[in-house]
C-alpha cells in the first residue's frame, strides 16, 4: 500500500468546471511534488513544495493552481482546463527537495477534461 | 532537452529471457533511482544507486551505476510476466534542483 494518498482516483470535468486534486502523506516528508503524465510518457514535473513553500514551478499554466495547506497536504486546484490537460496527475513526497533521493508516489488521479 | 535517455524505448520478450535497460546522461548525478510503473498506478521505487561503479541486486534484477555517475543499467535475469511495466530511471542532475525522469522503457514479458 502506498503511503501517499491521492483523491479522487478518477475525475471527469468540463472545461468550465472548478475542481481540486488532493494529496496526503504522513511520512514526515518536507517536500511534495506534482507531476503530470501523459499516456506512455514519463512523468513531467509541474510543482515542488519544500517546507510548505513553492520552490519550483515549471512554467505551468495558471489554470493549474497548487496549494500546500500544511506539511502533510498538497492540493492542485483546476479551473478552465483544456482537453489536452487530460492525463494522470501524480503526487509524490520526499524527505527533502535539494537532493531528494527517493520519491514516494501516490497512485495518481486520472483526469479527463471534456 | 531530455537529460536522461533510456534505451530501448520498448521491449517485448518471452518469459525466461534476459534483458538490459540503459539510462544515459551527459550530466553527473549524486544518485539515481529506478522505478517500475504499472498502468494506472504511480511509479514504485526499486532501488537507489549512489556510488560510482556500485552494483545492487534485487532478486532477479541487477542495477549498476557507471563509474562517472552519468549512466546506469538494469539487467533482468529470466524475465517473468510480472516484470511487465514501465521502467524509469530518475535523479537530480548536478547543478540543478529538479528531480527528472528518464524517457522510460516499456517492457512486456510474454508467457
Amino acid at each position: 500500500d502506498t503511503e501517499v494518498t491521492q483523491t479522487p482516483k478518477h475525475l471527469v470535468m468540463g472545461m468550465t468546471n472548478k475542481k481540486s486534486l488532493k494529496c496526503e502523506q504522513h511520512m514526515g516528508h518536507r517536500a511534495m511534488y506534482w507531476y503530470k503524465q501523459k499516456a506512455k510518457k514519463p512523468p513531467e514535473l509541474m510543482f515542488v513544495y519544500s517546507y510548505e513553500k513553492l520552490s519550483i514551478n515549471e512554467s505551468v499554466p495558471s489554470r493549474f493552481s497548487p496549494e500546500c495547506p500544511n506539511s502533510s497536504l498538497l492540493n492542485l486546484h483546476l479551473h478552465a482546463l483544456q482537453p489536452e490537460d487530460s492525463a494522470l496527475y501524480l503526487c509524490a513526497s520526499s524527505q527533502g527537495s535539494r537532493a531528494p533521493g527517493e520519491l514516494f508516489f501516490g497512485e495518481g488521479s486520472r483526469l479527463t477534461v471534456l | 532537452t531530455q537529460l536522461l535517455e533510456q534505451s530501448p524505448q520498448f521491449l517485448s520478450i518471452q518469459e525466461g529471457e534476459n534483458l538490459t535497460v540503459y539510462c544515459n546522461s551527459s550530466s553527473v548525478f549524486s544518485s539515481l533511482q529506478w522505478y517500475r510503473q504499472e498502468p494506472g498506478e504511480g511509479p514504485v521505487l526499486l532501488v537507489t544507486v549512489v556510488t560510482g561503479g556500485e552494483v545492487k541486486k534485487l532478486k532477479r534484477l541487477t542495477f549498476q551505476f557507471g563509474d562517472a555517475r552519468k549512466d546506469s543499467s538494469l539487467h533482468i535475469t529470466a524475465a517473468q510476466p510480472g516484470d511487465t511495466g514501465l521502467y524509469l530511471c530518475a535523479g537530480v542532475p548536478s547543478g540543478t534542483y529538479k528531480y527528472i525522469f528518464g524517457t522510460g522503457t516499456r517492457l512486456k514479458v510474454l508467457a
